[in-house]
């Protein structure tokens, strides 16, 4: 059973970049087998998906974040990371990474537990 | 972009009672495409339903789902104490995801 769990800085500042990790446990993220997203809940509110990423480096992005956001894979280290620029409160939320098979695609199961980035001065 | 619309917003049922939730798209979706997620408070989601109506590994029979092009629906037959939280469905399509802004089940 794949197991997620997102690492990284809690205070991001202002126009800075946000960076996150997520370690994948119970499956190799070169197995071929998912495509590795990123999804973001600001507090009290809904779910957006920020990105994706499949073993071969191939990705997909939010049109909404596009411009300021990258999806890596690190095979060595059976990570994955998230870098957003240029931040701002309104990126204030928790974010989540999951998987979807790669069969179909269409849904994320399992989830990380989720790490809250505030970003604030 | 397809945008999804769940409603009511807020659903105040009694535990026993019936719960019928709803996600209305803005363009058609494929089945295989639409989910139902479960989220309690301090908790990531929990995938309930995928391919429209197919229930995930460890899902009580009492969830169901159905629907069709624009219009989906998930059923709890008989709420449980652990079955209020919200509910949010959410679609695949041309390598995009969307998510309903969700529907809270309450205690009433």
């Amino acid at each position: 059973q794949v197991q997620l769990q997102e690492s990284g800085p809690g205070l991001v500042k202002p126009s800075q970049t946000l960076s996150l990790t997520c370690t994948v446990s119970g499956g190799s993220i070169s197995s071929g087998s998912y495509y590795w997203s990123w999804i973001r809940q600001p507090a009290g509110k809904g779910l957006e998906w920020i990105g994706r990423i499949y073993t071969s480096g191939s990705t997909n992005y939010n049109p909404s974040l596009k411009s300021r956001v990258t999806i890596s894979v690190d095979t060595s280290k059976n990570q994955f990371s998230l870098k957003l620029s240029s931040v701002t409160a309104a990126d204030t939320a928790v974010y989540y990474c999951a998987i979807s098979p790669y069969s179909s695609s269409a849904w994320f199961d399992p989830w990380g537990q989720g790490t809250l980035v505030t970003v604030s001065s | 972009e397809i945008v999804l619309t769940q409603s009511p917003g807020t659903l105040s049922l009694s535990p026993g009672e019936r719960a019928t939730l709803s996600c209305r798209a803005s363009q058609s979706v494929s089945s295989s495409y639409l989910a139902w997620y479960q989220q309690k408070p301090g908790q990531a989601p929990r995938l309930l339903i995928y391919g429209a109506s197919s229930r995930a590994t460890g899902i009580p029979d009492r969830f169901s789902g159905s629907g069709s092009g624009t219009d989906f629906t998930l059923t709890i037959s008989r709420l449980e104490p652990e079955d209020f939280a919200v509910y949010y469905c959410q679609q695949y399509g041309s390598s995009m995801y969307t998510f309903g802004q969700g529907t809270k089940l309450e205690i009433k």
